[in-house]
């Protein structure tokens, strides 16, 4: 049980196009989701938060513009990355959790090469 | 604010040893939890293993079990026999009752595991 889903799992795109990655919880209503961006053999880093039907909360330091996130339903939540820069290049990873529960579960992320 | 700080960049341990990784934290949250996750090459994040604040008893799954210090804010993983398998980045984290569920990491560990 609690399993979440990514997906793509890897893409490329052009500088100044938009990509959209798409996290999924498969077994459970996701409350809560949240997006962390990661480098190379570093910690993870919270980009937002997300709530079923609310706005996100983005970090300090998260551009909300370049970073839209989509919380629809309890199922599942996207992150589009807009006009993508070489500098966006990362491996994104999406976690959920249900109720008041402060387990999370992941994703297995996503590998972003912007060219 | 919330920091979790691990102190070990990287350890090695030969197969079948026991290894520790070192975790200390600090909140001003009367409830919380820790979490040891592991992310091997795949990336994918990997629950290894929680511990309730309020619960005296340290936390064990299998070959891992935790040292949970409250007083001194340590919160240490020891792997028991270790294998080949155990070679990954391993995370604390924590979470507190203020931070509506969002995780503190600290900054990993890289632990290799040699035949």
């Amino acid at each position: 049980g609690a399993v979440v889903s990514q997906h793509p799992s890897w893409v490329i795109c052009k500088s100044g196009t938009s990509v959209k990655i798409e996290c999924r919880s498969l077994d459970f209503q996701a409350t809560t989701m949240f997006w962390y961006r990661q480098f190379p053999k570093q910690s993870l880093m919270l980009m937002a938060t997300s709530n079923e039907g609310s706005k996100a909360t983005y970090e300090q330091g998260v551009e909300k513009d370049k970073f839209l996130i989509n919380h629809a339903s309890l199922t599942l939540s996207t992150l589009t990355v807009t006009s993508a820069h070489p500098e966006d290049s990362s491996f994104y990873i999406c976690s959920a959790r249900t109720g008041n529960r402060y387990e999370q579960y992941f994703g297995p992320g996503t590998r972003l090469t912007v060219t | 604010a919330q920091t979790v700080t691990q102190s070990q960049p990287e350890m090695s341990v030969q197969e079948a040893e026991t290894v520790t990784l070192s975790c200390t934290y600090d909140t001003s949250e009367n409830n919380y939890y820790l979490f040891w996750y592991k992310q091997p090459p795949s990336r994918q994040m990997i629950l290894v293993i929680r511990q309730e604040a309020y619960k005296q008893q340290n936390a064990t799954e299998n070959r891992f079990s935790v040292n949970f210090q409250k007083a001194a804010k340590s919160f240490s993983l020891k792997i028991s026999d270790s294998q080949l398998g155990d070679t990954a980045m391993y995370f604390c984290a924590l979470a507190g009752g203020t931070s509506y569920g969002k995780l503190t990491f600290g900054q990993g560990t890289i632990l290799t595991v040699h035949p």
